[in-house]
């Protein structure tokens, strides 16, 4: 399979704990984008990274979570101290981008969080 | 700042019928792409089918067309003849096309679509 893989597809977890969650972009793409969808709503964008480099972060990006790209390869989310807040689908994209407007993003299938 | 409307929450259609699920945007910005996607039950989003501000003719992807009405800020998605697998959540999302802009999108919160046997 060449498009993009999550994992794990869902996780339980008990409020306070650390959870993370791994992307594996599609293998030329440059570009991997982290979004979160609450039950209801359409995805809401967090952050994204060119390569290594982490390019933007969402305000909805609290201190508590932290992502990374560290070979410009795959990626990591981590959430430090759950919350029932957190509770959503996270979703994660990847493009290659060449230029203004031409990256088409392909997603994955999503991390399902359910914190108790 | 960009936002997506979608005011259907639910449709429900008969098979074989036409659908047009609806979508207006706004943005200051002039240049522009608006997208459509699909999310099964599986959670993927599924690409469907793009428009971009400055293109002057709608947007056609097989059964999928948009319907790009760029004074009324709307760019509503018609799938024509209906088929039992497209019951699904539909979503409408904005990018704006900027020359260092990120290629984020902006979605709005989606339409189930319920297609009738």
């Amino acid at each position: 399979d060449t498009g993009v893989s999550q994992d794990p597809r869902h996780k339980i977890t008990k409020r306070g704990q650390n959870v993370t969650f791994r992307c594996d972009p599609i293998s030329e793409h440059n570009r991997l984008y982290w979004y979160r969808q609450t039950l209801g709503q359409g995805p809401e964008f967090l952050t994204y990274f060119q390569n290594e480099a982490q390019l933007e972060k969402s305000r909805l990006l609290s201190d508590r979570f932290s992502a990374e790209r560290p070979k410009g390869s795959f990626s990591t989310l981590e959430i430090q101290r759950t919350e029932q807040g957190d509770s959503a689908m996270y979703l994660c994209a990847s493009s290659l981008y060449r230029g203004r407007g031409t990256g088409e993003l392909f997603f994955g299938e999503g991390s399902r969080l359910t914190v108790l | 700042a960009q936002k997506i409307t979608q005011t259907q929450p639910g449709m429900f259609v008969q098979e074989k019928e036409a659908v047009t699920l609806d979508c207006t945007y706004d943005t200051s910005d002039p240049s522009y792409g608006l997208f459509w996607y699909k999310q099964p039950s599986s959670g993927e989003m599924i690409f469907l089918i793009y428009q971009g501000s400055y293109d002057e003719q709608n947007a056609t992807e097989g059964r999928y067309s948009l319907n790009f009405q760029k004074a009324r800020k709307s760019a509503n998605l018609v799938i024509s003849a209906s088929q039992l697998g497209d019951s699904a959540m539909y979503f409408c999302a904005m990018r704006l096309l900027s020359n260092f802009g990120n290629e984020k999108l902006t979605f709005g919160t989606g339409t189930r679509l319920t297609i009738i046997p």
